[in-house]
């Protein structure tokens, strides 16, 4: 069955950086695009970023554009957010989200979820 | 960039009724447009998407319509496992942005 597993979250100073990890099992990674959207404490989801399945195109909300990155490991099923310059209101869970589609589509379908990793933007 | 507005912001409802929650896009995005129920400490659930296609193991009380710019997820004999927050999110095109949120809560 689909798996997707998060890692790397944690409490980190403003200002710094973090890089979020998704391990990915149960489908064929290299076919579909992959995405992350965060959940800040009592607000709603907020999609910040996917990548098509070869990882040779990503799109971002303008609000992360230039401070967030993703990535993939298609050999590694791996898909990464690196975060830079992070800020309070960054605080939030992280989910790694699969797509049904791969990305050149251009559409969106978001049928498997990891669990999430939090993130706590603090001094 | 579309932007997603949600009505009402929560509604009470009781085990039985029929709920209506209503998504509105800033610009036509056709019916390209998605719904997902999410839980205190779940994961985020896919209902509906392309508006009105029932994804697969979600129950038939849910149900979607509209195009364009106005879209309705309705919940039809509302059970005890339906009060959650209900998203809708834009689903051609990055960014691919999420409605503010209904919170179903019992009455």
């Amino acid at each position: 069955q689909v798996q997707l597993v998060e890692s790397g979250g944690g409490v980190v100073q403003p200002g710094k950086s973090l890089r979020l990890s998704c391990a990915a099992s149960g489908f064929t990674f290299t076919h579909y695009g992959m995405h992350w959207v965060r959940q800040a404490p009592g607000k709603g989801l907020e999609w910040l970023a996917g990548i098509w399945h070869r990882g040779d195109n990503a799109n971002y909300v303008d609000s992360v554009k230039g401070r967030f990155t993703i990535s993939r490991d298609n050999s590694n099923n791996t898909v990464y957010l690196q975060m830079k310059s992070l800020r309070a209101d960054d605080t939030a869970v992280y989910y790694c989200v699969k797509d049904r589609y791969s990305g050149y589509e251009r559409r969106a379908k978001f049928d498997y979820w990891g669990p999430g990793t939090l993130v706590t933007v603090s001094s | 960039d579309i932007q997603m507005t949600q009505s009402p912001f929560s509604l009470s409802a009781s085990v039985g009724d029929r709920v209506t929650i209503t998504c509105r896009a800033s610009q036509g995005i056709s019916n390209s447009l998605a719904w997902y129920q999410v839980k205190p400490g779940k994961v985020p659930k896919l209902l509906i998407y392309t508006a009105s296609t029932l994804q697969s193991g979600v129950p038939s009380r849910f149900s979607g319509s509209g195009s364009e710019t106005e879209f309705t997820l309705t919940i039809s004999n509302l059970q005890p496992e339906d009060f959650a927050t209900y998203y809708c999110q834009k689903s051609y095109g990055a960014p691919f942005t999420f409605g503010g949120g209904t919170k179903v809560e019992i009455k």
